[in-house]
C-alpha cells in the first residue's frame, strides 16, 4: 500500500540549480498533479495531467516543466531555481472511482538559497 | 468574494467539546465536496466527501447547503488527536482538474 512516494523528502538547492522531484503512484490512477504550498497559504496547483502523455499548466506553472510518460510516473523539474521557489511541493493522485478525493504524497521540502 | 473561504481560526476547544466549521463557496455550479485533514507539515488527507444528503462517519458529520451554498463539519467528543488544520475544498462540475482549496480552519482540542 505505497500509495503515492515523492522523493527526495527535503532539499536545499543554489540559486540557478536544477532539480526533478520524482512522484510516483501504484494505485493506477489516471490524474496527478503537482502542488506547492507557502507557509500560511493555501495549495497552488503547478501542473497536473490526466493520463499519460497529457499534460497541462495550472495556477503557478512558472519556472517548472513535468512529463508523464507513464500512468506512474510524473517528476517535476525546476529549472534555475529561484528564492521564490522555496515551498512544500506535494504531488497528488485521483481517479473517478475515488470521485476525485485526492491521495498526496508525503511532500518535499524546497528550499532555494 | 473569495472562491473557497473558511474562518481561519484557531479554534481552541475542551476535550469532548462539540465544534462545527463552516465553508462557502462562490460557484453555484460546484459539484463536490471534501473537507480534508492537515496535521502540521504534513500532507493533506481526505477526510470525508460531503454529499448532499449529508453523512456521517463516526465523530464526523458533513452537511451540504447548496441554497446558501456552503458546507459544514461537525466533530463531537473531540479528541486530542483531531488538533489540525481542516481544509475544505470544492470541484467545479465538469472539470475533473478544477479542485479548489480553501485555507484551512485551524483547530486546537485541549486537555
Amino acid at each position: 500500500n505505497a500509495g503515492v512516494t515523492q522523493t527526495p523528502k527535503f532539499r536545499i538547492l543554489k540559486i540557478g540549480q536544477s532539480m526533478t522531484l520524482q512522484c510516483a503512484q501504484d494505485m493506477n490512477h489516471n490524474y496527478m498533479y503537482w502542488y506547492r504550498q507557502d507557509p500560511g497559504m493555501g495549495l497552488k496547483l503547478i501542473y497536473y495531467s490526466v493520463g499519460a502523455g497529457i499534460t497541462d499548466k495550472g495556477e503557478v506553472p512558472n519556472g517548472y516543466n513535468v512529463s508523464r510518460s507513464t500512468t506512474e510516473d510524473f517528476p517535476l523539474r525546476l529549472e534555475l531555481a529561484a528564492p521564490s521557489q522555496t515551498s512544500v511541493y506535494f504531488c497528488a493522485s485521483s481517479s473517478r472511482e475515488a470521485n476525485y478525493g485526492y491521495t498526496f504524497g508525503s511532500g518535499t521540502r524546497l528550499t532555494v538559497v | 468574494r473569495k472562491e473557497v473561504e473558511q474562518d481561519p481560526g484557531p479554534f481552541n476547544v475542551p476535550e469532548g467539546a462539540t465544534v462545527a466549521f463552516n465553508c462557502t463557496y462562490s460557484n453555484s455550479a460546484s459539484q463536490s465536496f471534501f473537507w480534508y485533514r492537515q496535521d502540521c507539515r504534513k500532507e493533506p488527507k481526505l477526510l470525508m466527501s460531503v454529499y448532499s444528503s449529508g453523512n456521517e462517519d463516526g465523530r464526523f458529520t458533513a452537511q451540504l447547503n447548496r441554497a446558501s451554498q456552503y458546507i459544514s463539519l461537525l466533530i463531537r467528543d473531540s479528541k486530542l488527536s483531531d488538533s489540525a488544520t481542516y481544509l475544505c475544498v470544492v470541484k467545479w462540475a465538469g472539470n475533473n482538474r478544477k479542485l479548489i482549496w480553501g485555507l484551512g480552519t485551524s483547530l486546537a482540542v485541549n486537555p
